[in-house]
């Protein structure tokens, strides 16, 4: 696609529920990443792919977050037995590849809105 | 992770420059990024230095970097209402970015 997408682009749901986020990122990148932005904490990594795989997964804020990715492409971050702390906004980017060195430009989708009530 | 740090307000006169500031920690070789979110959007990537490069111009967008102090700067010249936006300073640390708590510019007429 011309950019990343994530959808929904807006989730209120209520606290103790399951929720889904999905983003699609920049066809022909391999790598990709998620981000949560709060009021409190900012922008903070939270976990990244290189093709389906995880390597890092200490950024997740507790074992109630989990996030896959299938087929290289779409990744779908879930948050079981949501809690009104996880209310922020769930940004998601891709690259084409990850590199600890090389410069590799993070291209941002405009995020998920969610409010747990 | 790295510390980042960074301003959280600046409000500036349409036409005017508008310089943001910003510190970092690591002491390695990196990339320093500007990205500019504007309300209920995302993160648009502005322009990145190098740290071992001193200034990077493009158009209206002048970034200055001291490597000694650990001191990077977003200049932008003659800057619109358009402008008003936060900037977010960021750090590649590995694999990811270390973000600052971001700067929200506001231009007034």
């Amino acid at each position: 696609g011309a950019g990343v997408s994530q959808s929904p682009s807006n989730k209120v749901t209520e606290k103790g529920k399951d929720v889904e986020l999905r983003c699609d990122p920049i066809s022909g990148h391999t790598a990709l990443y998620w981000y949560r932005q709060s009021l409190g904490q900012g922008l903070e990594f939270l976990i990244y792919f290189q093709g389906n795989s995880a390597p890092d997964k200490s950024g997740l804020p507790s074992d109630r977050f989990s996030a896959e990715r299938t087929g290289g492409s779409v990744s779908t971050l879930t948050i079981q037995r949501t809690q009104q702390e996880d209310s922020a906004v769930y940004l998601c980017a891709s690259s084409l590849q990850v590199s600890r060195t090389a410069q590799e430009t993070q291209y941002f989708g405009p995020g998920t809105r969610l409010l747990v009530l | 992770g790295e510390d980042v740090e960074q301003s959280l307000f600046l409000s500036v006169r349409e036409g005017d420059s508008s310089v943001i500031n910003c510190t970092y920690t690591d002491s390695s070789s990196t990339y320093l990024y500007w990205y500019k979110q504007e309300p209920g959007a995302g993160l648009q990537l502005l322009t990145y230095i190098f740290s071992n490069m001193d200034m990077k111009q493009d158009q209206r967008l002048t970034v200055l970097l001291n490597k000694k102090d650990k001191h990077l700067s977003l200049r932008i010249a003659d800057t619109q209402t358009g402008d008003s936006a936060i900037y977010f300073c960021a750090e590649k640390d590995d694999y990811k970015l270390s973000f600052g708590a971001g700067t929200t510019v506001t231009v007034r007429a």
